[in-house]
């Protein structure tokens, strides 16, 4: 069935560090896929989305790159601030026509001054 | 635009009592999809709504879950005799559809349900 992996967390990373958040998918048909963010007492907000293969989403100094071959969609940003602290889920569509989407677990970043 | 909104933010119940919460979509949204967050975890989809009608509910969504969209506006998901098992973050999201291209879910902020 659908489902969504995303890398075991918390990561806890120190301010300008390079971050990396691995993110992988099986789905039927051809999923839209997406990363949302959830800030600390905040409801979730849609960071990023890719609606096909190569394609590259990015905001706010983050991307990620729809990956077919490798059923992959690995956020990334190369100097996190303490202000990215949150949590990170990643989803898709699963191949259906109206966009219900499957989420991963979960990664809690913390990062530090 | 004012967001997706959902009331109560919180709600306290005892086992076997029913609760019944409410979602106001993004107002030309005409999808509104309802999910249910555990600690730890990702949203997990219960229903969706296009207009009026109900068009999937997942397994998730047992007999004693309904919801309902009556006037394809706001949405109602009432949960009947509770269960300790029902307590977590019950999430609303509404879009838009947009034609060639995946519509963006907006989320709203989530009521959190205890039950004791």
């Amino acid at each position: 069935g659908d489902s969504v992996t995303q890398m075991e967390g918390p990561v806890t990373l120190s301010e300008e560090a390079f971050l990396t958040i691995n993110c992988t998918y099986t789905a039927t048909g051809y999923p839209s896929l997406f990363w949302y963010v959830q800030y600390p007492g905040e409801g979730l907000q849609l960071l990023l989305k890719a609606t096909k293969a190569d394609d590259k989403g990015s905001n706010k100094g983050f991307e990620a790159t729809y990956r077919k071959e490798t059923t992959s969609f690995h956020l990334e940003k190369g100097s996190v601030q303490v202000s990215d602290s949150a949590v990170y889920f990643c989803a898709h569509t699963g191949g259906t026509s109206y966009g219900k989407l499957t989420f991963g677990q979960g990664t809690i970043l913390t990062v530090h001054p | 635009d004012t967001g997706v909104s959902q009331d109560p933010r919180h709600k306290i119940t005892k086992r076997g009592q029913n609760v019944t919460f409410r979602c106001d979509p993004i107002s030309e949204h005409n999808r509104l999809y309802w999910y249910r967050q555990t600690l730890g975890q990702g949203p997990e989809f219960l229903t969706y709504f296009q207009n009026e009608a109900q068009l999937e509910k997942s397994r998730l969504l047992s007999d004693r879950f309904s919801a309902e969209r009556p006037k394809g506006s706001f949405s109602t998901l009432e949960i009947q005799r509770t269960e300790q098992g029902d307590s977590a973050m019950y999430l609303c999201a509404s879009s838009f559809p947009t034609s060639g291209v995946t519509d963006t879910q907006y989320f709203g902020p989530g009521t959190r349900l205890t039950v004791l």
